[in-house]
């Protein structure tokens, strides 16, 4: 089955810096990568994804790049604000009825 | 409309107690999905129901019963409770189960404490 690894398990960035996320999918035939941000005690919620015919999607701040040649897909947040602190959780699809597969997730702090 | 629904928001059960976890969705969403979150271990999928009238084991069912009752509701039952299973517990739910048709939409969570 598919199996997702994300990395780093935890990252540091000082406010305004940019900060990178990348996430690892074994099934070739995965075709779609949701990007989930959980604040502390609350829902994972679903901030940005991206279908296997896109390479690249901006959404303001934040942006999602694939390269499905290598398998990998990356959550980078420009101009990080304290706000930003959060845990991220990436996840990769393959169609028919398989549920997503979610990365461990990666703890972000954004130091003020 | 109100997403996702969880009750309760917090339990405290004693070893070997049972007890049903509820979710309800007001989204006409085919698929719903259970999973637990432990401190660093992320999200791991207990059981799903890919559509009324299925459900299908995840990654970590034992101990664990669910039941679909309806496409709004899907239930999560514990019924020998153990202080393995103090957890977090979401429910979410999508509009299809695989492929780009399941952004997943999660409810607020449950509070287990098994003593």
């Amino acid at each position: 089955g598919e199996n997702v690894e994300q990395h780093p398990s935890t990252l540091s960035v000082q406010e305004g810096d940019s900060a990178v996320i990348k996430c690892t999918y074994s099934d070739s035939a995965s075709n779609y990568f949701p990007w989930y941000k959980q604040e502390l005690g609350k829902r994972p919620q679903l901030i940005i994804d991206i279908r296997s015919n896109v390479g690249e999607k901006k959404d303001q701040r934040i942006a999602v790049t694939l390269n499905k040649t290598a398998k990998h897909f990356s959550l980078h947040i420009t101009e990080t604000q304290p706000e930003d602190s959060a845990v991220y959780f990436c996840a990769a699809s393959i169609s028919g009825n398989t549920p997503l597969v979610f990365g461990k997730g990666t703890r972000l702090s954004v130091i003020a | 409309n109100a997403g996702v629904t969880q009750t309760p928001k917090f339990q405290v059960l004693k070893t070997g107690q049972s007890m049903t976890l509820q979710c309800a969705q007001d989204m006409n969403h085919n698929s719903m999905y259970w999973y637990r979150q432990d401190p660093g271990m992320g999200l791991r999928l207990i059981y799903y129901s890919a559509s009324e009238g299925t459900t299908d084991k995840g990654e970590v069912p034992n101990g664990y019963n669910v039941s679909r009752l309806n496409k709004r509701e899907f239930s999560l039952r514990l019924e020998s409770a153990a202080p393995s299973q103090t957890s977090v517990y979401f429910c979410a739910s999508s509009e299809r189960t695989g492929g780009s048709n399941q952004p997943q939409h999660f409810g607020d969570g449950t509070r287990l404490s098994i003593l």
